[in-house]
């Protein structure tokens, strides 16, 4: 079983109001992801870390900001949500160089109303 | 550049048939592969992986797939479908050369649902 945690699991928000989605990992990975994913849709890259102070933009422009100040910990941002902001987040994480292999945690559907 | 097609968007099959799940990929080599499964509401978990070697690979909850580098392709299968496989799978692809800061490749999915 891998140990990376979401928080919260739902959220529904009005607009305008600044979100914090909570991601950590109990496995002390470097690398972390954010992924975006709309209701039986492919998975959508956002924001990535190779590690501390390291954070990079994904394939997907998004308005939202992550931070890496600690190796378990990868917080994503929203400071003004809106209605196109409404989808699941994916957090995940990945220990081994080059394989590819990620474990994901279990998501987080925000809705902002 | 990399990519993976899955060419079917949604199947259904009924409980206790056998299950072939499509995936194809571009690379120039042969990269690392994954399915990963997706029940509803909640994250992926890896079902299996190929990295090198016996190119039919076995998985968890009774899944394999095979590799056949011939048609670039990576296949999931389970003989025998129960009601608690419908989700959706995904594949996906990792360029093996790609140094640390490598990121994988998922297909658009499959949604798979069971009839009894």
């Amino acid at each position: 079983e891998a140990d990376i945690y979401q928080t919260p699991r739902y959220l529904v928000i009005g607009t305008g109001k600044k979100i914090t989605l909570e991601c950590s990992q109990t496995m002390g990975h470097d690398k972390m992801y954010w992924y975006q994913q709309d209701p039986g849709m492919e998975l959508h890259l956002i924001h990535y870390s190779y590690g501390v102070n390291s954070t990079e933009k994904g394939d997907l422009s998004s308005e939202s900001t992550v931070s890496r100040i600690r190796t378990e910990h990868f917080p994503l941002t929203l400071e003004s949500a809106r209605p196109s902001h409404t989808s699941q987040y994916l957090c995940a994480s990945s220990g081994q160089p080059n394989t590819g292999e990620l474990f994901f945690g279990e998501g987080s559907r925000l809705t902002v109303l | 550049a990399q990519s993976v097609t899955q060419p079917d968007i949604h199947i259904t099959v009924s409980e206790g048939a056998s299950l072939e799940l499509r995936c194809n990929y571009s690379y120039g080599a042969t990269p690392y592969l994954f399915w990963y499964v997706q029940s509803p509401g909640q994250g992926l978990q890896l079902l299996l992986k190929y990295f090198s070697g016996d190119t039919l690979v076995q998985g968890i909850k009774g899944f394999e797939a095979e590799f056949k580098r011939s048609q670039s392709s990576f296949n999931l299968r389970k003989p025998s479908v129960h009601w608690s496989d419908a989700a959706e799978y995904f594949c996906a692809v990792v360029n093996p050369y790609g140094g640390a800061t490598n990121k994988l490749i998922f297909g658009t999915g499959t949604l798979l649902a069971v009839q009894p």
